[in-house]
C-alpha cells in the first residue's frame, strides 16, 4: 500500500532563517506531488505541484521554492522566512489523471 | 482566482440527525469536483471525485450529488454519528488549468454531539 511521510510535524523558526520541509511517498511510482498551505482562517491553497522529477509548477508568487530531486521526494524550501510564511503545510500525492489526492500529516510552521 | 464557497461554515447536530451542506463553484469550465473529510489531528481523506453532471456518489452513510450547470454539489450525511465530526472540504478543478490544480473551499465544520 502507498504511504506518505512528511516532516517535521511542527517547526518554530525565526524571521529570516531558511526552511526545508521534506515529503516522501512509498509504494507508488511517478506520482504527482503537491505542496499546500493553509493560513489562519483560509482554505487550502496550492503552492506547487510536480508531475515528474525536476518538473515544478508554481501557483502563487511567494518566498518559497520547491524541488523534486527524486521520483518520490518533494522538498519545500525558503532562503529567508517571512512572518507571512506561518501556516500549516500539507504535502499530497496522486496518480495521474482525475484521481483523489492523498495527504500527509502536515507541518505546523510558526515564524517568530 | 475563481472562488469555491462552502456553506454553512459550521454545523452542530445531534447524533442520529441527517444533515447536508453545499459547495458552490464556477459553472463554466468545470472539470471535476473533489470532496474530502478532515478530522482533527489527522490528514484530509478523500471521499469522492465527481466529474459528470447529475453524478451521485455514495460511501456508507455519506453521499454527494453534482450539478455542473448551476455550479453546486451537496454532501449528505444520513444518521450522523460523533465520528462524523470533521471539516468537510470540496475542491473544484477548472478544465483550463489541468487536473492537478484543485481550488479548495474553506470547508464546513461539522460537530455531532452524542
Amino acid at each position: 500500500s502507498q504511504t506518505i511521510h512528511q516532516w517535521p510535524a511542527t517547526l518554530v523558526q525565526p524571521v529570516g532563517s531558511p526552511l526545508s520541509l521534506e515529503c516522501t511517498v512509498e509504494g507508488t511510482s511517478n506520482p504527482n506531488l503537491y505542496w499546500y498551505r493553509q493560513a489562519a482562517g483560509r482554505g487550502l491553497q496550492l503552492l506547487f505541484y510536480s508531475v515528474g522529477i525536476g518538473q515544478i509548477s508554481s501557483e502563487v508568487p511567494q518566498n518559497l521554492s520547491a524541488s523534486r530531486p527524486q521520483d518520490r521526494q518533494f522538498i519545500l524550501s525558503s532562503k529567508k522566512l517571512l512572518l507571512s510564511d506561518s501556516g500549516f503545510y500539507l504535502c499530497a500525492w496522486s496518480v495521474k489523471g482525475v484521481q483523489p489526492q492523498h495527504f500527509g500529516d502536515g507541518t505546523r510552521l510558526s515564524i517568530l | 482566482i475563481l472562488n469555491v464557497e462552502q456553506s454553512p461554515q459550521s454545523l452542530h447536530v445531534q447524533e442520529g440527525d441527517s444533515t447536508n451542506f453545499t459547495c458552490s463553484f464556477p459553472s463554466s469550465n468545470f472539470y471535476a469536483l473533489h470532496w474530502y473529510r478532515w478530522e482533527t489531528a489527522k490528514s484530509p481523506e478523500a471521499l469522492f471525485v465527481m466529474t459528470l453532471n447529475g453524478d451521485e456518489k455514495k460511501k456508507g452513510r455519506i453521499s454527494a450529488t453534482l450539478n455542473t450547470k448551476e455550479g453546486y454539489s451537496y454532501l449528505y450525511i444520513k444518521g450522523s454519528q460523533p465520528e462524523d465530526s470533521a471539516t468537510y472540504l470540496c475542491a473544484w478543478i477548472d478544465m483550463n488549468t489541468g487536473f492537478q490544480k484543485l481550488v479548495f473551499g474553506t470547508g464546513t465544520r461539522l460537530l455531532v454531539s452524542p
